[in-house]
């Protein structure tokens, strides 16, 4: 049984640049969610996805920020014009169905350091 | 808005003993779930147990078990029988399931090093 994979596990780019982060679930799971998880702190919620439904995004999502998720499978973060306060551990989950019991699966992270 | 507290400082623990991680949390809410998870420095978070707010019973899992007090609002996780490679953050985390609202709202987590 394949587990959430993200790609890369490490971005370092330079501030102003654009970035993409790939999230792949658990094959069968139609919820996706995105956190961020910055030194010290627990992860936060950004926003997550049923199906290809973007259901709710968290105030912490500028509008440089923006995921998608076509066809309901896998899911992209993009962050445009990136600021060094945007380092962090983008960690993907995802789950199978809702509800309050419904454990969230993570990824290994995408590891992102702006210079 | 609900919130999960973690105030304890990093925690040592020796091999084969047991330990207790501390987690408080606030909610009006009265259905709600609470989870543990366990993230080594590798960074991913594992999923270790789940306790519904209206299960009566404490959740285990091997040597993962919850202590829940609905009244204090407190859930606290008990590993038994220590080992090395329990050295690890550990996070407490909610979710309140109000419609489309699926977050988990996460503490700010507990160093857990086991001695030899």
């Amino acid at each position: 049984d394949t587990g959430v994979s993200q790609d890369p596990r490490h971005k370092i780019t330079k501030r102003g640049q654009n970035v993409t982060f790939r999230c792949d679930p658990i094959s069968e799971h139609n919820r996706l969610y995105w956190y961020r998880q910055t030194l010290g702190q627990g992860p936060e919620f950004l926003t997550y996805f049923q199906n290809e439904a973007q259901l709710e995004k968290s105030r912490l999502l500028s509008d440089r920020f923006s995921a998608e998720r076509p066809k309901g499978s896998f899911s992209t973060l993009e962050i445009q014009r990136t600021e060094q306060g945007d380092s962090a551990m983008y960690l993907c989950a995802s789950s199978p169905r809702g509800g309050i019991a419904d454990t969230q699966y993570f990824g290994p992270g995408t590891r992102l350091t702006v210079l | 808005a609900q919130k999960i507290t973690q105030t304890q400082p990093g925690m040592f623990v020796q091999e084969k003993e047991a330990v207790t991680l501390d987690c408080t949390y606030d909610t009006s809410d009265q259905s709600y779930g609470l989870f543990w998870y366990k993230q080594p420095s590798s960074g991913e978070m594992i999923f270790l147990i789940y306790q519904g707010s209206y299960d009566e019973q404490n959740a285990t899992e091997g040597r993962y078990s919850l202590n829940f007090q609905k009244a204090r609002k407190s859930a606290n996780l008990v590993i038994s029988a220590s080992q090395l490679g329990d050295s690890a953050m550990y996070f407490c985390a909610m979710r309140i399931d109000t419609g489309a609202n699926s977050k988990l709202t996460f503490g700010k987590g507990i160093t857990l090093s086991v001695r030899p």
